[in-house]
């Protein structure tokens, strides 16, 4: 049981590149979101998904798009990505009596 | 105003003291509260769930007033080990009651 994996655990890309972030849960969990997290900053949510096929914007969804194709896993896309972007990008899922599992996270840096 | 608030840091106390987080939140709809401890930019891990009869575990200590729409964390007799960044988090039923953060607060206890 592997709880919540994302991948890449690093990456630097250029301005204007994109890129997907994969997070993949094996818990059978319905919701699922995507945080980033920057020097002094809490947690702030960019997109969420209360289940298969469906997505919603959170506190900061702009500049990203998600999907939820399959129920295990949760992508986070960045079109064009911008210096803005760094960040440390958290993934989690929950139970429906919200217990949440975070992945260890995804370091990128854009230059 | 941000929906979590948290004292500012950091904090630096010696091994043996005590210590006293506060956080404040602003949604009188919130349903659930947590502490979550996090190291070194690592995934946040929780902590303690955060009760109205106010809960305890070892050393720590958490309490809810509801009608003052706060929260607090006590720690006792401060290990190196504690030494990390506490966040301050709540549900609220909406975002598909993501975790809603503070910005975190850091405690460092040295020898």
């Amino acid at each position: 049981n592997a709880g919540v994996t994302q991948t890449p655990k690093f990456r630097v890309l250029k301005t204007g590149q994109s890129m997907t972030l994969l997070c993949a849960q094996d818990m059978n969990h319905e919701y699922m979101y995507w945080y980033r997290q920057d020097p002094g900053m809490g947690l702030r949510l960019i997109h969420y998904s209360v289940g298969e096929g469906t997505t919603a914007k959170g506190e900061v969804p702009d500049g990203y798009n998600v999907s939820r194709l399959k129920k295990q896993n949760f992508l986070l896309g960045l079109e064009s990505a911008a210096p803005s972007q760094t960040s440390v990008y958290f993934c989690a899922s929950r139970t429906v009596n919200y217990g949440y599992t975070f992945g260890s996270g995804t370091r990128l840096t854009v230059v | 105003r941000k929906e979590v608030e948290q004292d500012p840091g950091p904090f630096n106390v010696p091994e043996g003291a005590t210590v006293a987080f506060n956080c404040t939140y602003s949604n009188s709809a919130s349903q659930s509260f947590f502490w979550y401890r996090q190291d070194c930019r690592k995934e946040p891990k929780l902590l303690m769930s955060v009760y109205s009869s106010g809960n305890e575990d070892g050393r720590f200590t958490a309490q809810l007033n509801r009608a003052s729409q706060y929260i607090s964390l006590l720690i006792r007799d401060s290990k190196l080990s504690d030494s990390a960044t506490y966040l301050c988090a709540v549900i609220i039923n909406q975002a598909g009651t993501a975790l809603i953060f503070g910005k975190g607060t850091t405690l460092s206890v040295s020898s």
